[in-house]
């Protein structure tokens, strides 16, 4: 079972900001926070992750809260190519650790 | 930035065939690979584990006779699914990833598999 809960779903404006929160109560101290997207008949694509610090890349920022059980993805300026199914996942480490996704939260960008 | 490849993007075939997908990583060399299957409106459900030069971990009900797994390189990972019959059809979906734990996995983009 997915150790994350995200909304099913979230509507944001062409230009604003989408901010995509994630629960992850029952993270451990060795399990980092990783993001992904996957757009209609696509494989998931990679956008950040994090383990303990906020982070920042050129596709969205990362804000881990300091008890590390919640998380929030930042898309600074959504455009309507970021419509699509984002998922929050928590796993030991990128190249050995399973991903397990949930349901993720579909994000609709509208115009 | 990293790149997996998958072919073929889309195959179609007649119940009882066997059918394999490739799974390639382009410009690293992948240590463990990852198959995933997702249905219709459903989210990804890891079926193995593949770490080159051994065999693969399948996830609990997943048949290893069904999904043959083969990683014989650090580049390479390929899922036979034998004798596929309509329950098969799904979209299969490979990852890959590097030497290094803080390197995330990639995904490639997809195999759907249609059996008639």
């Amino acid at each position: 079972d997915a150790k994350t809960t995200q909304p099913t779903s979230m509507d944001c404006a062409e230009g604003r900001a989408a901010n995509l929160p994630c629960n992850h109560s029952t993270i451990s101290g060795n399990e980092y926070v990783y993001w992904y997207r996957q757009i209609h008949s696509q494989g998931p694509q990679y956008i950040i992750h994090g383990l303990k610090n906020n982070e920042t890349n050129e596709m969205a920022s990362l804000i881990i809260t300091e008890d590390r059980k919640s998380s929030t993805l930042i898309l600074p300026h959504a455009t309507l190519r970021d419509t699509a199914v984002y998922y929050c996942i928590v796993s030991t480490s990128g190249n050995t650790g399973k991903l397990i996704f949930g349901q993720g939260t579909t994000l609709q960008v509208k115009p | 930035g990293a790149v997996v490849s998958q072919h073929p993007s889309r195959v179609i075939c007649k119940s009882g065939t066997s059918v394999k997908i490739e799974c390639r990583s382009l410009d690293f060399q992948a240590t463990t690979m990852f198959w995933y299957r997702q249905f219709p409106k459903q989210s990804l459900m890891l079926m193995a584990t593949s770490n080159e030069g051994s065999k693969a971990t399948y996830e609990q009900g997943v048949e290893k006779d069904k999904f043959l797994i083969n990683h014989a390189s650090l580049t390479l990972s390929t899922l036979t699914v034998t004798s596929a019959h309509p329950e098969d059809s799904s979209f299969y979906i490979c990852s890959a990833a590097g030497h290094y734990s803080n390197q995330p996995q990639h995904f490639g983009d997809g195999t759907r598999l249609s059996i008639l």
